[in-house]
């Protein structure tokens, strides 16, 4: 089993660009969810999805946007992208109410 | 407000010595997690429990849900124990929402 993967692992944008994370898993996880980790901050939810055909906006919605594509994959889009959104983005699956399993993560620079 | 504050922030220690990392959180939950993230980045569960105390090897999870807090211990420490660990709760009404703490970078000195 790879667990939950993400691609890419970097990624540098200009402001305005867009792109998507891909992540996927492969443990039949009813729920998957995009967080981002800034220095100093805990993680912060950005969206979630209960199960296949549902998405939740969490914490830090504004700017991203998600599709939960089938019950493995779970993309994050960022349609304009702005200095603010440098992070690094981890993607995590789990059947509620268990632990999570985090994939690897993005780490993104916008200039 | 952060609903899960962790102290301290930054831990050095010497290779042997007797490790304590604490949690506190101010909502209602339905599970406590530690997690433990490497310098490589990569995250990975380390408990979750929801009352009493928990032992893998030389870590041991506690909570106490009265008081809101829970620790995390690590007997005999070494340097490979050197990484972030992070506290997170998920909501009691809502599974799938969890609240993370900041993280406390722990050092393990040879």
């Amino acid at each position: 089993n790879a667990g939950v993967t993400q691609t890419p692992k970097f990624q540098v944008l200009k402001t305005g660009q867009s792109m998507t994370l891909q992540c996927a898993q492969d443990m039949n996880h009813n729920s998957m969810y995009w967080y981002r980790q800034d220095p100093g901050m805990g993680l912060r939810l950005i969206y979630y999805s209960a199960s296949e055909g549902t998405t939740d906006k969490g914490e830090v919605p504004n700017g991203y946007n998600v599709s939960r594509l089938n019950k493995r994959e779970f993309s994050l889009r960022l349609e304009s992208a702005a200095p603010s959104q440098t992070s690094v983005y981890f993607c995590a699956s789990m059947t509620p109410p268990y632990e999570q399993y985090f994939g690897p993560g993005t780490r993104l620079t916008v200039t | 407000k952060n609903e899960v504050e962790q102290s301290p922030q930054n831990l050095t220690a010497q290779e042997g010595e007797f490790i304590t990392i604490n949690c506190s959180y101010s909502v209602g939950i339905s599970a406590l997690h530690w997690l433990q993230q490497h310098p490589g980045g990569g995250i990975v569960s380390l408990f979750m429990l929801s009352s009493g105390k928990k032992k893998h090897g030389r870590l041991i999870a506690t909570i106490n849900i009265q008081e809101k807090h829970s620790s995390l211990h690590i007997t005999a420490s070494h340097p490979r124990d050197s990484a972030v660990y992070i506290c997170a709760v998920s909501s009691l009404y809502n599974f799938n929402k969890f609240y993370f703490g900041s993280g406390t970078k722990l050092n393990v000195k040879p």
